[in-house]
């Protein structure tokens, strides 16, 4: 298995440019989640998914849409990339009925915005 | 969401010391706790979790306790190395049932 895997891995954007993070896992997990990561900082959620045609908001949406048309795939977008969303993007993904199971997380992406 | 702090922001022992990262929640229907490692450029990686049903667990150097009634739990590392040393993060199980909170990571320095 290859766990989830995450493209681009570093990604330099302009002030208003659209672009679309990937995401897919091949284990199977039915839940996917978009955390974002800042510097010194722990990891906020931004979007997650329960299953293929469900998503809901996390802590911090705004700027950011996400679809899950299949169980491996999670993209996250974004539309007018501003400077406040240069960080990191961890995809992560887990298996279960609730949040009480392990999250594997991708090897992020590196998104700078000038 | 629920409020995960994570105490201290940094820590620095020498190698062979033991390392304790504590943290409190505040969600009293939190029943899952995790605890991640993260080093430098790299992913978050799980090293050991505890459920709520379980006081203490452990796993060679690493262990974990949980004191449910004070709603804290703990990360203990023995015998610490310098490849040890990384960003530590713990999380607990939300009320919305599928997200975890994380709390904003411990940076540990083992030093020779």
């Amino acid at each position: 298995n290859a766990g989830v895997t995450q493209t681009p891995k570093f990604r330099i954007l302009k002030i208003g440019q659209s672009m679309t993070l990937q995401c897919t896992q091949d284990m199977n997990h039915n839940y996917m989640y978009w955390y974002r990561q800042d510097p010194g900082m722990g990891l906020k959620l931004i979007y997650y998914s329960v299953g293929a045609g469900i998503t809901d908001k996390g802590e911090v949406p705004n700027g950011y849409n996400v679809s899950r048309s299949t169980t491996e795939d999670f993209p996250l977008r974004l539309e007018l990339a501003a400077p406040s969303q240069t960080s990191v993007y961890f995809c992560a993904s887990s298996y279960g009925t609730n949040s009480n199971q392990p999250q594997q997380f991708g090897d992020g992406t590196r998104l700078s915005i000038l | 969401g629920e409020n995960v702090e994570q105490h201290p922001s940094t820590l620095s022992v020498q190698e062979g010391d033991s390392a304790v990262i504590k943290c409190t929640y505040s969600d009293s229907a939190s029943n899952y706790f995790p605890w991640y490692k993260q080093e430098l450029g790299k992913r978050p990686q799980l090293i050991i979790d505890i459920r709520s049903n379980v006081g203490e667990k452990k796993d060679q150097r690493i262990a974990v306790t949980l004191n449910k009634t004070a709603k804290h739990f703990s990360l203990h590392i023995t015998e610490t190395q310098p490849e040890d040393s990384a960003v530590y993060f713990c999380a607990a199980s939300s009320n919305s049932g599928y997200a975890l909170n994380f709390g904003k990571g411990t940076s540990l320095l083992v030093t020779p």
